[in-house]
């Protein structure tokens, strides 16, 4: 069975600093991987995904990823964060040949921005 | 207009009662999904259905019921509703076999006293 596990449950930045949020992931197949983020009060809109060749991925609002296979990760980065960031962000996997179907969701990890 | 909309927004009922909650898309997508969302937990899928004809069980599926009245419109319903379904409802939708995207709605908070 596939999982996936968020290390931090919360993470705190300053803004302008790095943003480093931790995936790693559980499965018997190479997966595809994705980024979802979810602002108050709304629901979860993909930030980027991971399906197949180049293993950086970019997405919306400047955050990207890389898949390393070595180390089962696919963590998601920002150069410099902003107020705007703050958020929840879920990563998630699927078997490649569900591609966005039957989805298994991280835990979640809470972005706070300090001023 | 939101592409999946969600009603209720917000439900408070009483321990025992039947609840549906309903979802509609305008997106013309043939699979949808329900997750309820749990502090810590993250996401975990409840049910789905590729089409009209087709409903599967997701991972948490007692204690839950789904219909698919049209392509559109995927209900959730709690024949009896119980505490610890108190929780923040999903509903997503995707597009065909190849699609790498599930597109969600606004959710609903659901509260059982």
């Amino acid at each position: 069975a596939q999982s996936v596990t968020q290390l931090g449950s919360h993470v705190s930045v300053s803004e302008g600093a790095l943003v480093l949020l931790r995936c790693n992931y559980s499965s018997s197949v190479p997966p595809y991987l994705f980024w979802y983020v979810q602002y108050p009060n709304q629901g979860l809109q993909l930030l980027l995904k991971y399906t197949t060749g180049a293993t950086l991925v970019k997405g919306i609002n400047g955050f990207e990823a890389e898949f390393k296979k070595s180390e089962t990760s696919f963590h998601l980065t920002k150069p410099s964060a902003h107020m705007s960031d703050a958020a929840e962000y879920f990563c998630a996997v699927s078997k490649p040949y569900q591609g966005a179907q039957k989805l298994v969701f991280g835990q979640g990890t809470r972005l706070t921005i300090n001023p | 207009d939101a592409d999946v909309t969600q009603t209720p927004r917000n439900r408070i009922t009483k321990t025992g009662k039947r609840i549906m909650l309903e979802c509609s898309q305008t997106k013309g997508h043939d699979r949808m999904y329900w997750y309820r969302q749990d502090p810590g937990l993250g996401l975990r899928l409840i049910y789905y259905s590729f089409d009209v004809k087709d409903i599967n069980k997701g991972e948490i599926s007692d204690g839950y019921s789904v219909s698919r009245q049209a392509q559109a419109k995927f209900s959730l319903s709690l024949e009896s509703a119980i505490p610890n379904q108190t929780a923040l409802y999903f509903c997503a939708t995707s597009d065909g076999a190849s699609s790498y995207e599930q597109y969600f709605g606004p959710g609903t908070r659901l509260t059982v006293t």
